[in-house]
């Protein structure tokens, strides 16, 4: 089945830059998000990158894939303390179906 | 801005009773998903509608869930009877493609059902 993988925590200090990274298993990707999730609410879409892409520039937001190596990372410039959430990797297989990680919970220290 | 509802935001039941969440989508969204959270977890797909049919139920435990879209409009997730190990955040999502539409697809979560099953 589909995996998708990512580290549990991350912490920086306001003002550097974060970086989140994702593995995934399924070659057959078409599509790879990256999502925030504040707590008690759902998921909100920052970004996404079509597997053909290798980068994605977005704001202080930056996405890198490495298809071969099936990683995906999320790169935050100037990191502020709302930016403190769990961000979860995402991929959909048949631009359908979608398969989340277990989110990487970003903590922001003034 | 349009968004996906959802209610009751949080629900305590004990086990063995039933329960029942409901989704409004954004509106003139055709695909519907249900999705459950356990804490610490990512979303795992439970349901996924296309208007009132369900094109994918294979990780919906069928033996006590049970989901419906009449209407192809809102929806309900029912579970009777409610085990422990229900207790998970709902959500729901809504996109306007297709299935098997073959283009980008964005999905819009609401905020979340929090079930706890004592």
């Amino acid at each position: 089945g589909e995996d998708v993988e990512q580290s549990l925590f991350l912490s920086v200090r306001e003002g550097d830059s974060s970086v989140i990274n994702c593995t995934y298993t399924d070659s057959s990707s078409t599509y790879l998000y990256w999502y925030k999730q504040e707590p008690g609410a759902g998921l909100q879409l920052l970004t996404y990158i079509f597997s053909n892409m290798d980068m994605k520039q977005d704001q202080r937001l930056t996405v890198l894939l490495n298809k071969k190596d099936k990683h995906l990372s999320l790169r935050i410039a100037d990191t502020q303390t709302g930016d403190s959430a769990i961000y979860f990797c995402a991929e959909s297989i048949s631009f359908n179906k979608f398969y989340f990680g277990s989110g990487t919970k970003l903590n922001v220290k003034p | 801005e349009a968004e996906v509802a959802q209610s009751p935001r949080y629900k305590i039941t004990e086990k063995s009773q039933a329960v029942a969440f409901w989704c409004d989508p954004i509106s003139g969204h055709a695909t519907l998903y249900w999705y459950r959270q356990i804490l610490g977890q990512g979303p795992e797909l439970l349901v996924q509608f296309q208007d009132e049919s369900v094109v994918d139920d294979s990780q919906l435990p069928k033996d006590r869930f049970s989901a419906e879209r009449l209407k192809g409009v809102d929806s309900t997730l029912k579970i009777q009877p409610a085990e422990l190990g229900d207790s998970a955040m709902y959500l729901c999502a809504s996109s306007s493609r297709g299935w098997g539409t073959g283009t980008y697809n964005e999905q819009f979560f609401g905020p979340g059902t929090r079930l706890t099953v004592l």
